[in-house]
């Protein structure tokens, strides 16, 4: 079975870096295909993506924020990170990561989500 | 980027009824298209991926297709359980898009 779970400081002020941290399990960032994506969702609004890392250590990132995001894994403890810099009241979200897998054809599929980890940003 | 347009934004049907939802890509994705339903509260869900490919579980009333850079998901005999928003994703390229999302609403 696989599960994710975002955590991260939950409130923090203007300027600062945020730091999330994606603890999963049930699969292996180091086998083939296999990848993890965080998104977001502001409140009562639609979903962003903001990176995804992959087995092979391949990063790819929002345009839209690319200049503050930083995505990065530990394989040995099952965890993947993501760092915004200098937040604003924007940034303000539920950031989700998710597990993405390569499918039969190819194609790439977000098939597990975490549960979500609520950030809020506010002087 | 691939814009992503989603219609309807919202609707409301009747239980049993069968709905359609629709996603327009602004260039050829060639495939590479996903839908998620997300109920209040919850994180959302991969119903449908490679465009008509149910994940495990998934009932079989849900299914997709494409006709060009059309996307669309069909929900069949809709059950109570079915009120959610649901959005599409591309991922042919980066950045990665979503539509705005459907509200769907049981009557």
């Amino acid at each position: 079975q696989v599960t994710l779970k975002e955590s991260g400081p939950g409130i923090l002020q203007p300027s600062q870096t945020l730091s999330l941290t994606c603890t999963f399990s049930g699969f292996s960032l180091s086998i083939y295909g296999m990848g993890v994506g965080w998104i977001r969702q502001p409140s009562g609004k639609g979903l962003e993506w903001l990176a995804n890392i992959w087995w092979d250590d391949d990063k790819y990132y929002s345009p839209s924020l690319k200049n503050r995001l930083t995505i990065s894994k530990d394989t040995s403890n099952n965890q993947a990170f993501l760092k915004i810099t200098n937040v604003d009241t924007t940034d303000t979200a539920t950031y989700y990561c998710t597990r993405i897998r390569k499918t039969y054809y190819g194609f790439n599929v977000m098939d597990a989500w975490g549960q979500g980890g609520s950030v809020t940003v506010s002087s | 980027d691939i814009q992503m347009t989603q219609s309807p934004a919202s609707l409301s049907a009747s239980l049993g009824e069968t709905v359609t939802i629709e996603c327009l890509a602004s260039e050829d994705i060639y495939s590479n298209l996903a839908w998620y339903q997300q109920k209040p509260g919850k994180s959302p869900q991969v119903l449908i991926y490679d465009v008509s490919r149910l994940q495990d579980g998934v009932p079989s009333r849900f299914s997709g297709s494409e006709s060009g850079t059309q996307y669309s998901l069909e929900i069949n005999s809709l059950q109570s359980e079915d009120a959610a928003t649901y959005f599409c994703q591309q991922h042919h390229d980066y950045p990665w898009t979503f539509g705005g999302g459907t509200k769907l609403e049981l009557k």
